[in-house]
């Protein structure tokens, strides 16, 4: 695709509900990044990957968080059991490699009820 | 532990001046700085990239320097226009290549 895809766009659940957030990067593109975002606060880095692999996961804020890549292409984020405090918009990047500009996607609004 | 820190107040100015943003760190060593802009309900858009051995980059109305021993980067907008209104964001990358966030600065740009 042209850029990066997230979906869904918007995502309402109940708490203690479990969610799974899409990412397709762009194709070619080695690197994936999720941050959350709160309202009207910066971007919080979760996890990044390389190739399908997870070298740096000390962003992820409990075990109720986890993500996986299928090789150098899709990538899900999933919360289990959501809380109230897990309402954010959460966005992907990705990148051809390390130390080159990121391409974000426009980010997955969850709201848990 | 590592910290960024953008200009705490959102930054109001005139059509035409020069908007200064600042972005400092603290226990951090990055190799690259990255400023990006964030308009409401949009992800992050690239706008400058800048290496630890460079001192300044310019683009267009844009110009970022970067002074590894104040531990600060300042992001300036040049004649400024409406247009440019948004929140700017700096991101800094180590060596390990994660990627991390300020806050970000709200820009408003009076006609």
């Amino acid at each position: 695709g042209a850029g990066v895809s997230q979906s869904p766009s918007n995502k309402v659940t109940e708490k203690g509900k479990d969610v799974e957030l899409r990412c397709d990067p762009i194709s070619g593109h080695t690197a994936l990044y999720w941050y959350r975002q709160r309202l009207g606060q910066g971007l919080e880095f979760l996890i990044y990957f390389q190739g399908n692999s997870a070298p740096d996961k000390s962003g992820l804020p409990s075990d109720r968080f986890s993500a996986e890549r299928t090789g150098e292409s899709v990538s899900t984020l999933t919360i289990q059991r959501t809380q109230q405090e897990d309402s954010a918009v959460y966005l992907c990047a990705s990148r051809r490699q390390g130390f080159e500009k990121l391409f974000f996607g426009s980010g997955t609004q969850l709201s848990v009820l | 532990s590592q910290k960024i820190e953008q200009n705490s107040e959102a930054l109001n100015i005139q059509e035409g001046k020069t908007a200064t943003l600042t972005c400092n760190y603290t226990n951090y060593s990055p190799a690259y700085l990255q400023w990006y802009r964030q308009d409401p309900g949009r992800g992050p858009v690239f706008l400058l990239l800048i290496r630890e051995n460079e001192k300044e980059k310019r683009k267009e109305r844009l110009k970022v320097t970067f002074d590894t021993t104040l531990k600060q980067s300042l992001f300036h907008i040049t004649a400024s226009q409406p247009a440019d209104s948004a929140t700017y964001l700096c991101a800094l990358e180590g060596y390990d290549y994660k990627l991390s966030f300020g806050a970000g600065t709200t820009v408003t740009v009076r006609a």
